[in-house]
């Protein structure tokens, strides 16, 4: 039972570089979604998605790109990375909306110098 | 943004001693959740309430979804050093999937 899995763990990178964060989930789930974690914050999210091919923002998109061309992937990419998108990112998945809970992964510690 | 007011924000307990928690909100939830979160891992699932006046166990955890769909507690009973983390509530409006979270709680229990 693989679940999710985000890569990589930890990544350091400089200003105005690209940068991706990848999630992979084994459970054929439809929704899936990105979250930052920040001190102070808690858990907000990024983007969501309801299935392939299928995008939604959330709370704090600005800066973010994602994709969603296979149900069991959902990178997430940083075009030009700034130091306030420093943080711990979490990818979660969901069989559905309504009465199914969010599951996690282990998340990306990420670093912008 | 909309914010979970989650309470409190730390506590520092003996090793047996039982715990609560809870999470308020001016808006109504249709799903809490209870999630915990140890260090260098992704918050893992405690408990999920659906239904408004839901109590539920998972062994020595107990969570109810309050009657006004505005709240919802979280208790601990007996402690035990490996409860240690953060514990967030998480709500859910509507059928976009979209989580709200709490700023957490973050239990230390001494031995």
């Amino acid at each position: 039972d693989a679940g999710i899995t985000q890569s990589p763990r930890y990544k350091i990178t400089e200003t105005g570089r690209q940068v991706t964060l990848m999630c992979h989930q084994t459970w054929s789930h439809s929704y899936m979604f990105w979250y930052r974690q920040d001190l102070g914050h808690g858990l907000r999210l990024i983007y969501y998605s309801a299935a392939a091919d299928i995008t939604d923002k959330g709370e704090v998109p600005d800066g973010y790109v994602v994709s969603r061309s296979k149900t069991e992937n959902f990178p997430l990419t940083l075009e030009s990375a700034t130091r306030s998108q420093t943080s711990v990112y979490f990818c979660a998945s969901s069989e559905q909306v309504g009465n199914q809970p969010q599951h996690f992964g282990d998340g990306t510690r990420l670093s912008i110098l | 943004g909309q914010q979970l007011n989650q309470s409190p924000q730390s506590m520092f307990i003996q090793e047996g001693e039982d715990v609560s928690m809870n999470c308020t909100s001016s808006s109504i939830f249709n799903t809490w959740l209870w999630y915990k979160q140890e260090p260098g891992e992704g918050p893992v699932l405690l408990i999920a309430l659906y239904k408004a006046g839901e109590l539920t166990s998972n062994g020595r955890l107990t969570a109810q979804f309050g009657i006004t769909r505005k709240d919802s507690f979280l208790n601990i009973s007996a402690s035990i050093p490996s409860d240690v983390g953060i514990y967030f509530c998480a709500g859910q409006q509507g059928n976009t999937g979209k989580l709200i979270f709490g700023q957490g709680t973050t239990l230390q229990v001494k031995p």
